[in-house]
């Protein structure tokens, strides 16, 4: 099925450890973003790409990279995680800023 | 998996006038959870609901639930150009995963 797939769904990391977030999405949607959720906090917007080869910044990037190659992927690179970072991690994508989203089913990163 | 479907898909309207945002779900709604998102910006939380019949109003923004219809509506009253942007819902299905809307895009012209 046509969507935005994610990988991991779940994941351990030790303070220090690098990975990186998987998001993929068969569309042909030149919209990405990652954002993150918090309890009481709702979703925050990580990095966001607007096409391939172009990304920036949103409102919480310290401590993450993205790069968009291909306009199918969209990865989430975690430098050095550090225990700020536990969180639920949601990739979407969108054919414009102006059109639905679809969202994948999340990342639930713990950082120990 | 738990499909959310929003209505409109996007909304223009004149400044002042009232609008209504609907959000079905295929699934019982444990929690249902109201955004909205201006570009470039992270969605900004506005409200949950978690029993059938629930309201919640946040200035001129009211939410409420119909748990057994599945469906939440989110209505505005006397909109504003800062209402402008777009409105997702979200669900919880208490299996630790959330689902969201495809979202519906407001213009409020001035």
């Amino acid at each position: 099925n046509a969507g935005v797939t994610q990988t991991p769904k779940f994941q351990v990391l030790k303070t220090g450890q690098s990975m990186t977030l998987q998001c993929a999405q068969d569309m042909n949607h030149e919209y990405m973003s990652w954002y993150r959720q918090d309890p009481g906090m709702g979703l925050r917007l990580i990095h966001y790409s607007v096409g391939a080869g172009i990304t920036d910044q949103g409102e919480v990037p310290n401590g993450y990279n993205v790069s968009r190659s291909t306009t199918e992927d969209f990865p989430l690179r975690l430098l050095s995680a550090a225990p700020s970072q536990t969180s639920v991690y949601f990739c979407a994508s969108s054919y414009s800023i102006t059109y639905g989203y679809t969202f994948g089913s999340g990342t639930r990163l713990t950082v120990v | 998996s738990q499909e959310l479907e929003q209505s409109p898909q996007s909304l223009i309207v004149q400044e002042g006038k009232n609008l209504t945002i609907n959000c079905t779900s295929s699934k019982t709604l444990y929690g249902l959870y109201w955004y909205k998102q201006k570009y470039g910006e992270g969605l900004i939380f506005l409200m949950m609901l978690q029993k059938g019949g629930e309201e919640k109003s946040h200035e001129k923004i009211t939410a409420k639930l119909d748990e057994k219809k599945q469906q939440s509506s989110l209505h505005i009253t006397a909109s504003q150009p800062s209402h402008a942007g777009i409105y997702l819902c979200g669900a919880d299905d208490t299996g630790n995963q959330f689902y969201f809307g495809t979202g519906t895009s407001l213009t409020v012209i001035p």
